[in-house]
């Protein structure tokens, strides 16, 4: 089956203490992104990967880094989270950014809480 | 920026369709209008999508106007199933034009 997936799902961490948010996806796709959710703010941006060793910066990217080694995988870190950083992740990928007729696939999402 | 408008809420009886519109009005030749839909808080989930035709498939109808500056989405015969926030997004292709910009959104509720 065609997924993407998060670990963990839920997550209460304290302020400072380094994390990091999996997503993998075993559709081959090249491209994937990280988004937040916040209520009034909508879905945003965070950073995404066009291919293997190529990420950029979306809207959102301050406190966050990333990193794609392998394909698949698309972690998100937070190196010293802080309680503005409480929100909804989602992670997504799809075939390619650059071809016109490519679906998202999103993951199920991870509740982060700092306090 | 999002570069659509859609109305933030809307309501549909069940069984009905449902019809969501949306403005897209400074979109370029090379961007295709998306739809994608987001049930309670769960990940966005894809619909259809379409740069100049009318497109259907299993879950919908896109009608998109002949100068491409409007869109509506038609969910048939909607349930309560159906109730969730529907995102209509212009995407372009290569580099940060394929990103998926996300705008607020239309808040469905199908009501019985």
């Amino acid at each position: 089956e065609a997924q993407v997936t998060q670990n963990p799902r839920y997550l209460i961490t304290v302020t400072g203490k380094k994390l990091t948010v999996t997503c993998s996806q075993n559709m081959n796709h090249e491209y994937m992104s990280w988004y937040r959710q916040d209520p009034g703010l909508g879905l945003r941006q965070i950073y995404y990967s066009m291919n293997v060793e190529v990420t950029d910066k979306g809207d959102v990217p301050e406190g966050y880094k990333v990193s794609r080694k392998e394909k698949r995988n698309f972690p998100l870190i937070l190196e010293s989270p802080s309680p503005n950083q409480t929100s909804l992740y989602f992670c997504a990928s799809s075939l390619s950014a650059g071809r016109m007729n490519t679906e998202a696939f999103f993951g199920q999402g991870t509740r982060l809480t700092v306090v | 920026d999002a570069k659509t408008t859609q109305p933030p809420s809307m309501d549909c009886a069940e069984g009905r369709a449902a019809n969501l519109p949306c403005n897209h009005s400074t979109i370029s030749g090379n961007e295709y209008v998306y739809w994608y839909r987001q049930i309670h808080s769960q990940g966005p989930q894809y619909i259809i999508h379409g740069l100049k035709n009318n497109e259907t498939n299993e879950m919908a109808s896109l009608i998109i106007t002949e100068d491409r500056k409007s869109s509506t989405l038609i969910l048939p015969h909607a349930t309560l199933r159906d109730t969730a926030v529907y995102y209509c997004i212009v995407r372009g292709y290569g580099g940060s034009q394929g990103n998926l910009i996300f705008g607020k959104g239309t808040k469905l509720s199908v009501k019985p």
